[in-house]
């Protein structure tokens, strides 16, 4: 079974750039989660969707940060404009989650960003 | 919010020794208790969990206990290796919502 799949690994911009971030959760997995993870603390919860639509959001920095899932698949995460603390991991999860107890998340590898 | 604490941030121990990192939450009504193995360059990997009808659960070499009245759960890794070396996070959540991770342990078994 294909795991949690993100892009780009890696990327570098300046501060005030953009950069988006891709992610493609297992298939059928009903919830997806963006943390953040800053080097040497614990992800933090960014926004979780059910399907295309989205449960929690209270601490994604809206004014900077914007996220969707079309289709109830595949999601974007977009930073414009980037400041120097952005400067992260940025983690993809799902969990098949539709009307169960949570349970396991399934992690990818993660887009390490660094904002210069 | 819920709010989780997690200790010691670092822990070196001898191949063969055990391994304990402690783990508190803030809110009650916290029902699910995670454990995630995170090694370099990898997302997190679940490697046992814990719900809150249950006060302990054992996985070959690993074990969680859960106080819930104390509001604190713990992860023992037994007859370490060095392949147990990664940093450790747990995590609290109350059904799907909102899971709050711990700050992470790193955990480093000398050969």
């Amino acid at each position: 079974e294909a795991g949690v799949a993100q892009s780009p690994r890696y990327k570098i911009i300046e501060k005030r750039q953009s950069v988006a971030f891709w992610c493609n959760p297992i298939s059928g997995h009903a919830t997806l989660y963006w943390y953040q993870q800053i080097l040497g603390q614990g992800p933090k919860l960014l926004i979780q969707f059910q399907n295309n639509g989205v449960v929690d959001d209270s601490q994604l920095p809206k004014d900077r940060f914007s996220a969707e899932r079309l289709k109830g698949v595949d999601s974007t995460l977009k930073i414009q404009p980037a400041k120097l603390e952005d400067s992260a991991v940025y983690l993809c999860a799902s969990s098949p989650g539709q009307g169960e107890a949570v349970g396991e998340l399934f992690f990818g590898e993660g887009s390490r960003l660094t904002v210069l | 919010g819920e709010n989780v604490e997690q200790h010691p941030s670092t822990l070196s121990v001898q191949e063969g020794d055990s391994a304990v990192i402690k783990c508190t939450y803030s809110d009650s009504a916290s029902n699910y208790f995670p454990w995630y193995k995170q090694e370099l360059g990898k997302g997190p990997q679940l490697i046992i969990d814990i719900r809150s009808n249950v006060g302990e659960k054992k996985d070959q070499r690993i074990a969680v206990t859960l106080n819930k009245t104390a509001k604190h759960f713990s992860l023992h890794i037994t007859e370490t290796q060095p392949e147990d070396s990664a940093v450790y996070f747990c995590a609290a959540a109350f059904e799907n919502n909102d899971m709050r991770f711990g700050a992470g342990t790193r955990l480093t078994v000398k050969p």
